[in-house]
């Protein structure tokens, strides 16, 4: 079965343009999480999904982010307007149930970097 | 609020030595506790898991027990391989794993050198 597919792997592109990353889960997973990878705050929980519903959004850095879930397999990240302190790699993952019992898989990540 | 420490690394052993990655956390109620791996350029994917006090996750050789008395959730490994360089993550899952929310630590690179 394919894993958790992220797109694009890399993204280069300048302050005050807009951004968007795309996450595919896996077939029959309930919940999508959004986080972000940085070296100076680890790794962050953006943003989950349960159903394509949002449930927590409180990680969500300020309103230049946002996040939607259409439908059950496909998301987005959008940033609007980028800033270099968005520079980060930002990993999706989904799950099947609740994380006591079952794994989140994450994706290979997209490596974004704002000039 | 709930939190996770980690030891800072880089960690950096010999082939078939003995690792040992601490972890400590800090949470209201009875977490789960987990260890994640990360290969270079890849995503996170879990190593091991415990959901209570007292249990011991294991897989690939890794083991950790979950001491609620210490608050601790060590990594170790008798016998480590150059294959197990990687980027280390303890986790816990807030509110108990009522809801899908992790609190990862803040990683520990792992070198093994042949």
């Amino acid at each position: 079965d394919a894993g958790v597919i992220q797109s694009p792997r890399h993204e280069v592109t300048e302050m005050g343009q807009e951004v968007t990353l795309r996450c595919k889960p896996i077939s029959g997973h309930d919940y999508l999480f959004w986080y972000r990878q940085t070296m100076m705050r680890g790794l962050e929980l953006l943003i989950y999904f349960n159903n394509n519903v949002p449930i927590d959004d409180s990680g969500m850095p300020e309103d230049r982010f946002s996040a939607k879930m259409p439908n059950a397999s496909f998301s987005t990240l959008k940033i609007q307007p980028s800033e270099p302190r968005d520079s980060a790699v930002y990993f999706c993952a989904s799950g099947p149930g609740t994380i006591a019992n079952q794994p989140q898989h994450f994706g290979d990540g997209t490596r974004l970097s704002i000039l | 609020g709930n939190s996770v420490t980690q030891m800072e690394g880089p960690v950096t052993l010999s082939e078939e030595a003995f690792l040992t990655i601490n972890c400590t956390y800090t949470a209201t109620g009875y977490p789960s506790l987990f260890w994640y791996v990360q290969y270079p350029g890849e995503g996170l994917q879990l190593l091991l898991k415990a959901t209570k006090a007292d249990d011991k996750g294991s897989n690939k050789g890794f083991e950790a027990t979950y001491r609620k008395e210490t608050t601790s959730f060590h990594l170790e490994k008798g016998s480590v391989q150059v294959s197990d360089s990687a980027v280390y993550f303890c986790a816990l899952s807030d509110y108990g794993g009522a809801t899908n929310k992790l609190i990862f630590g803040t990683g520990t690179l792992l070198a093994v050198q042949p």
